[in-house]
């Protein structure tokens, strides 16, 4: 099946900085990959919707001036996270859907970030 | 709106099976998926169901019937590596996926 990348898995900072995740479709092309954010026990949260040569389609109530998207080609959509805060402590995961008609998504490994 | 329900926790014994039902309400409707997500980790794919009926895959099965608006996933000789979250997703008229918050499954030996 396809394969998403996503680095890093892990990464600490410190507050006020900014993080950048990235996310990475190895062996197939993606015109649209999704950002999640899951908290603790909780499902996953839709936060924006990229799309390869345009601007990022962000869900409500997500800042997009904090969530800064880029996705530059077709196998690499970048987020990232400015000034963070302890409050954007969280799993972040991205998805790539798949060229089968199927609709199937395909998950990076996540990316857990800690901001103290 | 738009409504997923799942069951919040379950718990099973290992060798025995278990069924997690998912309900949904969608504008539109293009498929519901099942998939497995362990602790700390990001969802793997399980099923998609887009027409009713059962489909079978080893120890996992899925059921859907779409007038009912409903979906179930059947895990069978329950393994203790089965414990994990089992999220209900469904695929509405654009395509969006819409999550339903997954139930937590408890495997006891």
């Amino acid at each position: 099946g396809a394969v998403v990348s996503q680095h890093p898995s892990r990464v600490i900072c410190k507050s006020g900085t900014s993080v950048k995740i990235e996310c990475r479709s190895l062996d197939f092309q993606a015109t649209t990959m999704f950002w999640y954010r899951q908290f603790p026990k909780k499902s996953l949260m839709l936060m924006a919707t990229s799309n390869e040569g345009s601007k990022a389609t962000y869900e409500q109530g997500v800042e997009k001036d904090k969530f800064l998207i880029n996705h530059a080609s077709l196998t690499l959509s970048t987020l990232t996270v400015t000034s963070a805060h302890p409050e954007d402590s969280s799993f972040y995961i991205c998805s790539a859907r798949g060229s089968g008609d199927t609709g199937e998504l395909f998950f990076g490994e996540g990316s857990r970030l800690t901001v103290l | 709106g738009q409504n997923i329900d799942q069951p919040t926790e379950m718990t099973a014994t290992e060798g025995a099976i278990v069924q997690i039902n998912c309900t949904y309400q969608t504008s539109g409707f293009n498929g519901l998926f099942w998939y497995q997500q362990h602790a700390g980790e990001a969802p793997t794919f399980l099923s998609y169901n887009v027409l009713d009926g059962l489909e079978e895959k080893g120890r996992f099965s899925s059921f859907l019937s779409r007038s009912k608006g409903y979906s179930y996933l059947l895990l069978k000789e329950l393994q203790m590596k089965d414990s994990a979250s089992y999220l209900c997703a469904v695929s509405d008229s654009n395509y969006q996926l819409i999550w339903g918050a997954g139930t937590k499954l408890i495997i006891k030996p």
